[in-house]
């Protein structure tokens, strides 16, 4: 069985400033991980993934992660935040062998302060 | 719009009744998720169907049961309604059972009063 622990309920940040999202997992086998973005009122949405191959992923919107094997994190970032980030974050993990199901985060909700 | 649909948008029950919730998934999806969201449990994963076979089991109670149609459309069946079965119930959709990446409906939102 694996487990994700977001490490932050709440962020609050300024515009324009840089943040990061925590989120660690556990798992004894190897694990895709992913990272989902709830807008206020609306279903989740795919921000990234990590599959394999190079460790730091990006989206079209500025966000990346970095995968840390070691430290079983998958932190999530951005240098500059806009308002439009303001939504919910949610850290979420499976097992990358066959089909097992996906296992999300409490979430963390960003609140991008004007 | 992720293409999935859910009916309805909002509902509000009293305890101890019976209740369908219905997902239409993505043109092609034959997978259908279920989760319910709630303040203090998270995203909790609830049940998978894959082309009208039940494939993954999660923390899912006796009381709901769910299917999925030969138009691949899902339906969730909450019953003996309880206060903490409130929450938003979401619907996600893949093309396969291992594909990476769920696409989510909009939520129904059900209040047990």
């Amino acid at each position: 069985a694996q487990s994700v622990t977001q490490l932050d309920s709440q962020v609050p940040v300024f515009e324009e400033a840089p943040v990061e999202l925590r989120c660690n997992y556990s798992s004894s086998v190897s694990v895709y991980l992913f990272w989902y973005v709830q807008y206020p009122n609306q279903g989740l949405q795919l921000l990234l993934k990590y599959l394999s191959g190079s460790t730091l992923v990006e989206s079209i919107n500025g966000f990346e992660a970095e995968f840390n094997k070691s430290q079983t994190s998958f932190h999530l970032r951005k240098p500059s935040v806009h308002i439009s980030d303001t939504a919910e974050y949610f850290c979420a993990v499976r097992p990358s062998g066959g089909y097992q199901k996906v296992t999300f985060g409490i979430g963390t909700k960003l609140q991008v302060i004007p | 719009d992720s293409g999935v649909t859910q009916t309805p948008k909002h509902l509000i029950t009293a305890t101890g009744q019976r209740v369908t919730l219905r997902c239409s998934p993505r043109s092609g999806d034959l997978s259908v998720y279920w989760y319910q969201q709630s303040l203090d449990q998270g995203l909790q994963f609830l049940i998978q169907y894959y082309n009208g076979e039940e494939r993954a089991k999660g923390n899912i109670l006796e009381r709901f049961s769910a299917q999925q149609f030969p138009d691949l459309h899902s339906e969730l069946n909450l019953s003996s309604l309880e206060l903490g079965d409130s929450a938003l119930y979401f619907c996600a959709s893949s093309a396969g059972t291992a594909t990476y990446e769920q696409y989510f409906g909009p939520g129904t939102r059900l209040t047990v009063t």
